[in-house]
């Protein structure tokens, strides 16, 4: 089965924190993708890649950062962290084709304090 | 605009019952994808059922269909016998290709209780 890993599930940390959200896919998928996820908003894309080192923002990318050294392995950073950051983070791969779904991992509920 | 709307954040169904989730989109793209995921409670985000731009007919997945009106722009999700696991959030997403890359356009959820 295919699986998308969030290396954890629940994690506070203080304000002006570095703070980084891994991800890790084991399906050799090119497409890794981060989300965010608020209540009333759905999800929203913060920044995917669709090959090693190649990186794109998405709509929201302000205040985050990523790193994708090698392809199965997608790391979110945020470079000062701040109360609104406050939030659920959803990674996601996806094969190319047209009828793929996302495989999600099973999120990341951070708070900033 | 919104890409995607969902205009029911939430809705009550009785047990056995069928319900149906409202999902409308907005796209120029001739070739796209429109998606449904369930969020229960634990977080995890569950793929249920796929229907492609080009699909002639609605999809079926067991339980879940989707009623794909494509001059209507519309994308509805048909639970058929709800039962209580069914509680959870669901969204509606489309998936439009750009070059190589995927990117998926997410609603804001309906959040759906079954009751027994």
């Amino acid at each position: 089965d295919v699986k998308v890993t969030q290396s954890s599930r629940y994690l506070v940390k203080r304000t002006g924190e570095k703070v980084f959200l891994e991800c890790v896919q084991d399906m050799d998928h090119e497409n890794m993708f981060w989300y965010r996820q608020d209540p009333g908003l759905g999800l929203r894309l913060i920044y995917f890649s669709y090959d090693v080192k190649m990186k794109e923002k998405g709509d929201i990318p302000e205040g985050y950062s990523v790193s994708r050294e090698k392809k199965e392995r997608f790391s979110l950073i945020l470079e000062s962290a701040s109360t609104n950051q406050t939030s659920m983070y959803l990674c996601a791969s996806i094969p190319p084709g047209r009828g793929y779904g996302y495989t999600f991992g099973s999120g990341t509920r951070l708070t900033v304090v | 605009a919104q890409k995607i709307t969902q205009t029911q954040p939430g809705m009550f169904v009785q047990e056995k019952e069928a319900v149906t989730l409202d999902c409308t989109y907005d796209t120029s793209d001739q070739s796209y994808g429109l998606f449904w995921y369930k969020q229960p409670s634990s977080g995890e985000m569950i793929f249920l059922i796929y229907q492609g731009s080009y699909d002639e007919q609605n999809a079926t997945e067991g339980r879940y269909s989707l009623n794909f009106q494509k001059a209507r722009k519309s994308a509805n999700l048909v639970i058929s016998a709800s039962q209580l696991g069914d509680s959870a959030m669901y969204f509606c997403a489309m998936r439009e290709v750009l070059y190589n890359f995927n990117k998926f356009y997410f609603g804001s959820g309906t959040k759906l209780n079954v009751k027994p």
